[in-house]
């Protein structure tokens, strides 16, 4: 059964660019088809899709945050990761990771890690 | 992108209850709508995908309906493991939106 698990810094100061890291375990992150995405939540509020990384590389953005985001993934570690920049106050969430095939729902996700931007 | 609503809020029923939530999309989703339930804490658990299809291991109390752009997600008899917060979510368009969430806590 695959798991997904969150890994980064739960504080980052404004104007500095987020990094966080989602390990795939049970399972090939180049097998199976899968878009690997990231995922957020505002305290107390939605969810919003950041976007998805398919393992040949390939990626898809919320316009929304697309000038400040690239998601990368590293097959040999069975990782992919989120780089935010220039990052505000208003980008403090909890921060996940999840997985979908395409046309489908998020079916696994990670546990979620609260990142905080404060100086 | 496509806007996704949810109706009510928030409200509080009892355990045993019937309750009925419903989603909404700006524009016509097919049946490309999942559910999903989330406690504090905890991430988001798939419920329901393809609007009616219940996932793996969800209890048969949980049922979805609907196509287009009005669907519900419907508790037949509420448990006290039930309470807490439903997202609906589209996946017609590759920009994934989310509703903004029905509470639901104990009366």
């Amino acid at each position: 059964q695959v798991q997904l698990q969150e890994s980064g810094p739960g504080l980052v100061k404004p104007s500095q660019t987020l990094s966080l890291t989602c390990t795939v375990s049970g399972g090939s992150i180049s097998s199976g088809g899968y878009y690997w995405s990231w995922i957020r939540q505002h305290p107390g509020k939605g969810l919003e899709w950041i976007g998805y990384i398919y393992y040949s590389g390939s990626t898809y953005y919320n316009p929304s945050l697309k000038s400040r985001v690239t998601i990368s993934v590293d097959t040999s570690k069975n990782q992919f990761s989120l780089k935010l920049s220039s990052v505000t106050a208003a980008d403090t969430a909890v921060y996940y990771c999840a997985s979908t095939l395409p046309g489908d729902a998020f079916d696994i996700w990670g546990q979620g890690t609260m990142v905080t931007v404060s100086s | 992108a496509i806007r996704m609503t949810q109706s009510p809020s928030s409200f509080s029923a009892s355990t045993g209850d019937r309750v009925t939530i419903t989603c909404r999309a700006s524009q016509g989703i097919s049946s490309y709508l999942a559910w999903y339930q989330q406690k504090p804490g905890k991430a988001p658990k798939l419920l329901i995908y393809a609007a009616s299809t219940l996932q793996s291991g969800v209890p048969s109390r949980f049922s979805g309906s609907g196509s287009g752009t009005d669907f519900t997600l419907t508790i037949s008899c509420l448990q006290s493991e039930d309470f807490a917060t439903y997202y609906c979510q589209q996946y017609y368009s590759y920009l994934f939106t989310f509703g903004p969430g029905t509470k639901v806590d104990i009366k």
